[in-house]
C-alpha cells in the first residue's frame, strides 16, 4: 500500500507564475489536508477536503490560493501569481473515513516551492 | 497564547539518556498527536492518543486529559533520534506546537 504521494518534490517558479502541487492520498483515504511550513517555522493548517468538497479552508489565504479534490485523481493546491513569500514546504496528509471523531493523518514527503 | 505549548524548545543530550518532551494544550480535544520531522523535512506520525499511554519501541507517549498535558519519552536515546518532535491536537485539522528540536550526541 503506497503512502501519500506528492509531486513535484521540488518546484521553482518565477514571481507571477502559477504553481500546481499534487497530492495522491493513501489508497482508501477520502480526506486530504494541506499544511504549509515557512522556513524556520512550524506547520500551519491550510485546507481540509473530502472528495469533491472543501470542508474547511480557514487557513488558506483568500487570494491566489485554491484547492480541489476531484472525484477522480489527486488533490491539487494551486497558487496563482506566486510571490517570494509563497516559498515554503507544502505538506499534504490523508486520513481514512472518520471513525469516532479521531483521525490518524499520514503525511506525504512535501513539495518545496521556491519562488525566484 | 498558542493553543499548544511545548517544552523545552531545544534539547541536547548524550546518547543513552532518557528524554522527556512535554506538551500542554488549552482546549478540549479529540486526540493528541506526536509527530517527528527529520532534518530532511519528512514528517512521521508517531502516536495518536486520546487517553492513557502508548508504547512503540523506545518511544512512550502519555496523556492526562484532566490536566491537558502529554509527554513523549525516549528511552536509551540514540543519535538517529535527533529530529524535531511536534505535538499537535486535532478535531480534524492539526493545531501544531512549535516543536522541540532534539539533538543526541554520540
Amino acid at each position: 500500500n503506497a503512502g501519500v504521494m506528492q509531486n513535484p518534490r521540488h518546484l521553482v517558479r518565477r514571481r507571477g507564475q502559477e504553481a500546481r502541487l499534487r497530492c495522491s492520498p493513501m489508497k482508501g483515504h477520502s480526506h486530504v489536508y494541506w499544511y504549509r511550513q515557512l522556513p524556520e517555522e512550524g506547520l500551519k493548517f491550510m485546507v481540509y477536503l473530502q472528495k469533491e468538497n472543501i470542508i474547511d479552508e480557514s487557513g488558506m489565504p483568500k487570494e491566489r490560493f485554491s484547492a480541489e479534490f476531484p472525484k477522480e485523481g489527486p488533490s491539487i493546491l494551486r497558487i496563482q501569481q506566486v510571490v517570494r513569500g509563497d516559498s515554503a514546504a507544502y505538506f499534504c496528509a490523508s486520513s481514512p473515513q472518520r471513525i469516532g471523531g479521531i483521525y490518524e493523518q499520514y503525511f506525504g514527503p512535501g513539495t518545496r516551492l521556491t519562488v525566484t | 497564547k498558542n493553543e499548544v505549548e511545548q517544552s523545552p524548545q531545544n534539547l541536547t543530550a548524550q546518547e543513552g539518556e532518557f528524554i522527556t518532551i512535554n506538551c500542554s494544550y488549552s482546549v478540549g480535544i479529540s486526540a493528541l498527536h506526536w509527530l517527528q520531522q527529520h532534518p530532511g523535512g519528512g514528517i512521521v506520525s508517531l502516536f495518536m492518543l486520546s487517553s492513557g499511554k502508548k508504547k512503540h519501541g523506545r518511544l512512550i507517549a502519555t496523556i492526562n486529559i484532566q490536566e491537558k498535558h502529554s509527554s513523549l519519552h525516549i528511552t536509551a536515546s540514540h543519535p538517529r533520534d535527533s529530529a524535531v518532535y511536534i505535538c499537535a491536537h486535532s478535531n480534524y485539522q492539526l493545531i501544531w506546537g512549535a516543536g522541540t528540536k532534539l539533538i543526541i550526541k554520540p
